[in-house]
């Protein structure tokens, strides 16, 4: 049974870092073509990709990459984002997921967390 | 940045109707492209991938289509657990969702 779940603050400071924590079981990150993403959706609005990591890989969406790291602990099955230079805007829910199949880039996504809400306020 | 278009935003349908949910890409994405449906307060759940693959679970009345630029999700005949939002999502140049399509009761 593959299973994510998110980790982290709910509420973070403007200009502060966050980082949140995905930790999975069922499948590992060795496994070729097996990835983990994040996905975003502010209150209301769309889901927007942030950044995804394979065993020897990673990719950042665009507009956000200078913000962004993703790193694995794949000892103990945990999969690292942290944002830094938080701002209101940034204020979502955060999704983490197992890769489905890949792309010539990223991936479309199959098993996904329950989310985590992350306001950013003073 | 490839951007997605979903239409109709919103859609009012009853159960048992037929209904289309069309997404375009600003550019060509070959087949690289994903549906989700998402209920309130729920992560989103892969219905199709690769345009027109149904994932592993999802009820034959869930189909999609298309190649390119415009590809279609279409739903047979409605159920009442089909109520929800629907989005896209680009895979071939990073990635990219639509803006959602909500399916409301009529």
């Amino acid at each position: 049974q593959i299973t994510l779940k998110e980790s982290g603050p709910t509420l973070v400071r403007p200009k502060q870092t966050l980082t949140l924590t995905c930790t999975f079981s069922g499948f590992s990150l060795r496994t070729s073509g097996v990835g983990v993403g994040w996905i975003r959706q502010p209150p209301g609005k769309a889901l927007e990709w942030l950044a995804l990591i394979y065993w020897d890989d990673e990719r950042y969406s665009p507009s956000l990459k200078s913000r962004l790291t993703i790193t694995k602990d794949t000892a103990r099955n945990r999969v690292i984002l942290t944002m830094t230079n938080m701002g209101p805007v940034d204020t979502a829910t955060y999704y983490c997921a197992q890769t489905l199949e890949s792309g010539p880039t990223v991936s479309s996504f199959h098993y996904w967390g329950q989310g985590t809400l992350v306001t950013v306020s003073s | 940045d490839i951007q997605m278009t979903q239409s109709p935003s919103t859609l009012s349908a009853s159960v048992g109707d037929r209904v289309t949910i069309t997404c375009r890409a600003s550019q060509s994405i070959s087949r690289w492209l994903a549906w989700y449906q998402q209920k309130p307060g729920k992560a989103p759940k892969v219905l199709i991938y690769k345009a027109s693959t149904l994932e592993s679970g999802v009820p034959s009345r869930f189909s999609g289509s298309g190649s390119g630029t415009e590809f279609s999700l279409t739903i047979s005949s409605l159920q009442p657990d089909d109520f929800a939002t629907y989005y896209c999502q680009q895979y071939y140049s990073y990635s990219t969702f639509g803006p959602g399509t909500k399916l409301e009761i009529k």
